[in-house]
């Protein structure tokens, strides 16, 4: 079943913009991740945040997470073209010990116009 | 370089006929697999979890009869679509985990003519 719910649905700027996605979703989690995806293409693994962690940071995006609203949102700094695509973001409630499958949201389609 | 291979990377079938997709891990073994779908414009939904040495465990709505999973080794898993229909025309991906993280294939593009 989903669990999180991405918005916005579309997302389109101007290159050199900031692109901010937020995430929802319902249940407890150990951790939650957000990926890539180009068009018709595999997933890219972007940046995976600790239930106990608040902000991360990787190059160009930041990420946070509040757990007492079970949210999330990933920022693009200085968004490029080639940022063009699908972002999800997934957690994993897996019992501990469990074997980390992922939940995906429905995902924000962003553009970056050159 | 990449850590999943899936194979092949589209295929085109006639309904009826059954089509199989693997998914490899490289350079490590997985004793469990994910299996998610993703229809077009939409989001990944998870199908089932392989598990190597026995029985796949499938989502709810998901027919473990039709969508066969055999994960007979530690590197690889199979998914097979059974009497594929048009509508099982889908984007298949699937993933294993190493170190907590889970790494994704590039995908299969399923068209079922």
């Amino acid at each position: 079943s989903q669990q999180g719910e991405e918005d916005p649905q579309a997302l389109s700027i101007q290159e050199g913009e900031n692109a901010t996605m937020n995430c929802s979703y319902k249940t407890s989690i150990n951790n939650l991740q957000w990926y890539r995806q180009n068009s018709g293409r595999g997933l890219v693994h972007l940046i995976l945040i600790r239930s106990n962690e608040r902000e991360k940071h990787s190059g160009r995006l930041r990420v946070t997470l509040d757990t007492s609203k079970k949210s999330s949102s990933l920022l693009i700094t200085a968004s490029r073209a080639a940022d063009t695509a699908s972002y999800f973001c997934a957690t994993d409630a897996t019992p501990q010990g469990g074997s980390e499958k992922l939940v995906f949201g429905k995902g924000t389609k962003l553009t970056v116009n050159p | 370089g990449a850590v999943v291979s899936q194979h092949p990377s589209w295929v085109i079938c006639k309904s009826g006929t059954s089509v199989k997709i693997e998914c490899r891990s490289l350079d490590f073994q997985a004793t469990t697999m994910f299996w998610y779908r993703q229809f077009p414009k939409q989001s990944l939904m998870l199908m089932a979890t392989s598990n190597e040495g026995s029985k796949a465990t499938y989502e709810q709505g998901v027919e473990k009869d039709k969508f066969l999973i055999n994960h007979a080794s530690l590197t690889l898993s199979t998914l097979t679509v059974t009497s594929a229909h048009p509508e099982d025309s889908s984007f298949y991906i699937c993933s294993a985990t190493r170190g907590r993280r889970p790494y994704f294939g590039e995908g299969s593009w399923l068209t079922v003519v």
